[in-house]
């Protein structure tokens, strides 16, 4: 069965530092894996996704990840944090079908 | 593009009552919507998966009879809410997809969410 672990359950950095949101993943076959952010009162947006295709995947607003098969990882990276990126975000996965396994959310908080 | 509205963003109502949230494709038709639930600092857990024109298949431990879904058109879902009760309240949340050659793959374009608050 399909799981996945995000390991942080809150992120705080300051403005202009470098941000890493932790997610590991658990699947039977080749899954796809996805980043979502959910900010206040707003849809969750689709940050990128991994399908197979290149490891390291770039999405929007500067983020990216990289898919690591041999540690079962899906980590979002971002190498300067803004204000704006304050907000929930979610690890996701999907193994050949359109169900999304959806990981616990990782809160992350940008000071000043 | 691809826009999901949902309607209302919040809804109050006395235990008992039926509440009936709606969701939109703006701007692509959906093959499929979904349906999720999010509880307070918890993740979305998918309650039901719907295609135009057919019933809903619901995920295991959701009440078919207490959450009706109706997808009648490409470009709207609706999920109703029957006798609520106060366990019922939550953070109700649609997604949609526009099928295509992606598959499975499809990405997933979520509505802003209706908070639901049984009293």
């Amino acid at each position: 069965a399909q799981s996945v672990t995000q390991l942080d359950s809150h992120v705080s950095v300051s403005e202009g530092t470098p941000v890493l949101l932790r997610c590991n993943y658990s699947s039977s076959y080749s899954p796809s894996l996805f980043w979502y952010v959910q900010h206040p009162n707003k849809g969750l947006q689709l940050l990128l996704k991994y399908t197979s295709a290149a490891t390291l995947v770039k999405g929007i607003n500067g983020f990216e990840a990289e898919f690591k098969k041999s540690e079962t990882s899906f980590h979002l990276t971002k190498p300067s944090a803004h204000m704006s990126d304050a907000a929930e975000y979610f690890c996701v996965v999907s193994e050949r079908t359109d169900k999304l396994i959806f990981g616990t959310g990782t809160r992350l908080q940008v000071f000043p | 593009g691809a826009v999901v509205s949902q309607h209302p963003s919040w809804v109050i109502c006395k235990s008992g009552t039926s509440v009936k949230i709606e969701c939109r494709s703006l701007d692509f038709q959906a093959t499929t919507m979904f349906w999720y639930r999010q509880f307070p600092k918890q993740s979305l857990m998918l309650m039901a998966t719907s295609n135009e024109g057919s019933k809903a298949t619901y995920e295991q431990g959701v009440e078919k009879d207490k959450f009706l879904i109706n997808h009648a058109s490409l470009t709207l879902s609706t999920l109703t809410v029957t006798s609520a009760h106060p366990e019922d309240s939550s953070f109700y949340i649609c997604s949609a997809t526009a099928g295509g050659p992606a598959g499975w793959q499809e990405t997933q374009y979520f509505g802003p969410g209706t908070r639901l608050l049984v009293l």
